[in-house]
């Protein structure tokens, strides 16, 4: 079964930084492709960043561009989306998503909330 | 504002048809057939329903199905359900910086 288990959301003030992870089981990580998807309170979803299996090539939002950098672990089976300069519209609830091969997202994590403000 | 067009709610009686439409560009929608669409009850995460315009995933039922025409996707459910009740959320891969888009989310009733 393939489960994805975020963490690190916190509260965090304007210009502060926060570390998320996603924890994948269940498939062979290293195959796929991962994103980060968020979604602001009562809004719709967005996506932010993704990256290959084996790490070679990352593409972010133009609005994260320069302050958040996505990695991972193969060796962990973890997926990472470092988030720095934060402002309040980066509010949001994180999921970490699956590429279905097939430029969808197939799976799903149950989020992680990230909250910025003073 | 969202890079793809939905309307904001749509609204069905049991048993009943709807269609949710989702419009983009020749930049997304028309460029690929490269359209999910997703459904998100309140409190839980997102689950792929459709891919690639018109393929169910494992698991979905055949009551949801998909199309595209030119810039413009649409989701059918048929046979409406109450566990249907949702919002759904049309995506496409895009040609521009931006390479996923979503659409604003479509919220269903069933009456």
């Amino acid at each position: 079964e393939v489960q994805l288990v975020e963490s690190g959301g916190d509260l965090v003030q304007p210009g502060g930084s926060l570390r998320l992870s996603c924890a994948a089981s269940g498939f062979t990580f290293s195959y796929y492709w991962m994103h980060w998807v968020r979604q602001g309170p009562g809004k719709g979803l967005v996506w932010v960043s993704r990256i290959k299996g084996d790490g070679s090539d990352t593409k972010y939002a133009d609005f994260v561009k320069g302050r958040f950098t996505i990695s991972r672990d193969n060796a962990k089976n973890t997926l990472y989306l470092q988030m720095n300069s934060l402002r309040a519209e980066d509010t949001a609830v994180y999921y970490c998503v699956r590429d279905g091969h097939r430029y969808n997202f197939d799976y799903w994590g149950q989020g992680t909330l990230a909250t910025v403000s003073s | 504002q969202s890079a793809l067009t939905q309307p904001a709610s749509v609204s069905g009686s049991p048993g009943q048809s709807i269609t949710i439409s989702c419009t983009g560009t020749s930049s997304d929608i028309g460029a690929y057939n490269r359209v999910s669409w997703y459904q998100q009850h309140p409190g839980k995460a997102p689950e792929m329903m459709i891919y690639e315009v018109s393929n169910r995933p494992s698991g979905v039922s055949t009551r949801f199905s998909g199309s595209k025409s030119g810039n413009t996707a649409s989701l059918t459910i048929s046979g409406l359900q109450a566990e249907d009740e949702a919002d759904y959320y049309c995506s496409s891969y895009t040609t521009t910086n931006t390479l996923w888009v979503f659409g604003g989310g479509t919220k269903l009733t069933v009456l």
